[in-house]
């Protein structure tokens, strides 16, 4: 399978637990994004890559989230002190580097915290 | 501030009834408008980009066309298999790459 993966589909934690979720984008796109998505919205914009350099981050994005591509390969989305509100589903999208290229996006990881 | 809208919220079709799904956008500096296709459960699937005016495309039961101010889905003689959530977005303005989703249109077609 050629596609986006994330890493995993689902993931159940305490609230005040740290949670940590990956993605492999296809292989020959330069550029990552990270969404979350809760019941009956559409995908919300967290932040973007290009290769290793972390170019944009929605004001969605607090503190307690950090995002990162260290070889700009695969990405980890961290989350400290998970609250109930970051219950949601993560989703992770790669696209080429064309300006106006279509994104590509992963299953999702579902998060619950209880 | 909603800046793109999707109409209706929710849409029952029984099989071959053809309709169409509609997205309007108030961005400026349009730079493209993204169709996907969402399964419960799953990541968008990808189904069209549009980039101006007049323009259209097309794919199995599926077409997408483009105003300067909204863009329509047209679903012809759909099956249950169309069953899904629809979901429009765009991209706008000069530097930034993310894209402003839509809050969905929910399919049923009924056999």
């Amino acid at each position: 399978d050629t596609g986006v993966s994330q890493d995993p589909r689902h993931k159940i934690t305490k609230r005040g637990q740290n949670v940590t979720f990956r993605c492999d984008p296809i292989s020959e796109h330069n550029r990552l994004y990270w969404y979350r998505q809760t019941l009956g919205q559409g995908p919300e914009f967290l932040t973007y890559f290009q290769n290793e350099a972390q170019l944009e981050k929605s004001r969605l994005l607090s503190d307690r989230f950090s995002a990162e591509r260290p070889k700009g390969s695969f990405s980890t989305l961290e989350i400290q002190r998970t609250e109930q509100g970051d219950s949601a589903m993560y989703l992770c999208a790669s696209s080429p580097l064309n300006t106006v290229a279509e994104q590509y996006f992963g299953p999702g990881t579902r998060l619950t915290v209880t | 501030e909603d800046q793109v809208t999707q109409s209706p919220e929710a849409l029952r079709l029984q099989e071959g009834e053809s309709s169409s799904l509609n997205c309007s956008y108030t961005v400026s500096g349009l730079r493209g408008l993204f169709w996907y296709r969402q399964d419960p459960g799953k990541g968008p699937e990808f189904l069209f980009t549009l980039y101006s005016a007049g323009e259209e495309k097309e794919k199995e039961r599926l077409k997408a066309t483009l105003t300067k101010k909204e863009s329509f889905l047209h679903i012809t003689a759909p099956k249950p298999e169309d069953s899904a959530t629809y979901l429009c977005a765009v991209r706008y303005g000069g530097a930034t790459n993310k894209l402003i989703f839509g809050t969905g249109t929910l399919l049923a077609v009924q056999p």
